[in-house]
């Protein structure tokens, strides 16, 4: 089992310019999200999905958009990247068990925008 | 609103000191906690959760309600537990959403 993988590793962007960040997971999972790590500020939630089909809203979701059209996959985008958003992005998964669940990391997207 | 905190940025210990790394939480409801951990180079993983009460790699942690805190003790640091060391907050109820604290950096001097 790969687990989370996210795609690509390191970006970096123009401001204006667009681009989606991949996660997929190997491990049938129901529950996914989208994290921003920024210095100082710990790991803050953007969007989450509790299925196949379904997104919504986490702490900072303005300025990103998702999808979930495969259970195994989340997207993130970003229609017009802004510095604000320089960032190392976090995705993760869980299985959905309310209250005891873990979640599982992909190893980050780091991404820059100039 | 919920709220977790992490108040040392960084914490330097030798080997074989003790650790005991903070962490305080603001919740409404009734609390699960957890420590993740981010060793150099790796992805973020679970250490432990309050509710299994269990001993991870010599890392234990209480819940005390009273205070409102979830401090991670251990009793002999080692070189290999410098990381990065983030307490957690599960919330939103069945959506199992977390909200992380800032995080403290152990560093571990031999």
């Amino acid at each position: 089992n790969a687990g989370v993988t996210q795609t690509p590793k390191f970006r970096v962007l123009k401001t204006g310019q667009s681009m989606t960040l991949l996660c997929a997971q190997d491990m049938n999972h129901e529950y996914m999200y989208w994290y921003r790590q920024d210095p100082g500020m710990g790991l803050r939630l953007i969007h989450y999905s509790v299925g196949e089909g379904t997104t919504a809203k986490g702490e900072v979701p303005d300025g990103y958009n998702v999808s979930r059209l495969k259970k195994q996959n989340f997207l993130l985008g970003l229609e017009s990247a802004a510095p604000s958003q320089t960032s190392v992005y976090f995705c993760a998964s869980s299985y959905g068990l309310a209250g005891v669940d873990e979640q599982f990391f992909g190893p980050g997207t780091r991404l820059t925008v100039l | 609103a919920q709220r977790v905190t992490q108040p040392e940025k960084l914490l330097s210990v030798f080997k074989g000191a003790p650790v005991e790394l903070k962490c305080n939480y603001s919740y409404s409801g009734s609390p699960e906690l957890f420590w993740y951990v981010q060793y150099s180079r790796q992805r973020l993983q679970l250490l432990l959760r309050h509710i299994s009460r269990e001993s991870i790699k010599g890392f234990t942690a209480d819940l005390n309600k009273g205070e409102t805190s979830f401090h991670l003790k251990k009793p002999f640091a080692q070189e290999e537990d410098s990381a990065m060391y983030y307490c957690a907050l599960l919330y939103g109820g069945a959506t199992n959403k977390l909200i992380f604290g800032t995080g403290t950096l152990l560093a571990v001097q031999p």
